[in-house]
């Protein structure tokens, strides 16, 4: 079955970027997206088909997809941008939606 | 604005079959042509994708559900349009079943381009005796 995998962790102090990578076997043939999941809270879409941003989303929210890897860059980084981040790809193969197994964005 | 909201027991005993509604409001679940999704977190842990059910042109074909292979054997995803509803069925539910389960919208193409979004606050079950 197809695999997408990120990084647990990635830290970032404020004002910089941050980059969350998902590397799947070519990912890039695909399309990706990302939620934003606060604690104790529903995931919000930030991305979807691999750069476009949902009406709401700040313009610090970009994405990329290409060979093997999906990126979801927060350029700027706001301490509320802390969160856990998903990506999610769709196996055409299998019919399935796969999601990656999350990252934790520090914001120290 | 589209909301969801999951309601169902909290509780579920192990061997049982596990039971959730998904509410839609501020649209009409048969109106467009989507897909309509359920997605589990177990605690501490990411998102599985359950199973979701696609809206073809005003009309449901019973083959148009598409279920998580590790699941499949258990899972029926149903719809009630006239209440705006859509449901959940999970049987032989055991504690690994124990999740916040989720309900969205799901954006599908023949493309492969696909997301999920609204979601729902979610519902937590836990499965124990």
């Amino acid at each position: 079955s197809y695999e997408v995998t990120q990084p647990p962790s990635v830290s970032v102090s404020p004002g910089q970027t941050a980059s969350i990578t998902c590397s799947g076997d070519k990912l890039g043939d695909k399309y990706a997206c990302w939620y934003q999941q606060k604690p104790g809270r529903s995931p919000v879409l930030v991305i979807y088909q691999d750069t476009k941003r949902p009406s709401g989303i700040p313009e610090r929210f970009s994405g990329s997809n290409s060979g093997n890897t999906a990126t979801l860059t927060i350029s700027g980084t706001q301490p509320t941008d802390e969160a856990d981040y998903y990506c999610q790809a769709w196996d055409s193969s299998t019919a399935c939606v796969v999601f990656g197994g999350g990252t934790t964005l520090t914001v120290l | 604005q589209l909301q969801l909201q999951e309601s169902g027991p909290g509780l579920v005993k192990p061997s049982e079959t596990l039971s959730l509604t998904c509410t839609v409001s501020g649209g009409s679940i048969s109106s467009s042509d989507y897909y309509w999704g359920w997605i589990r977190q177990p605690p501490g842990k990411g998102l599985e994708w359950i199973g979701s059910l696609e809206w073809i042109g005003r009309m449901y074909y019973s083959g148009s559900t598409y279920y998580n292979p590790s699941l499949k054997s258990r899972v029926t995803v149903s719809v009630d349009t006239s209440k705006n509803q859509f449901f959940l069925k999970l049987s032989s539910v055991t504690a690994a079943d124990t999740a916040l389960y989720y309900c969205a919208r799901h954006h599908s193409s023949s493309s492969g381009n696909n997301w999920f979004d609204p979601w729902g606050q979610g519902a937590l079950v836990t499965v124990s005796s």
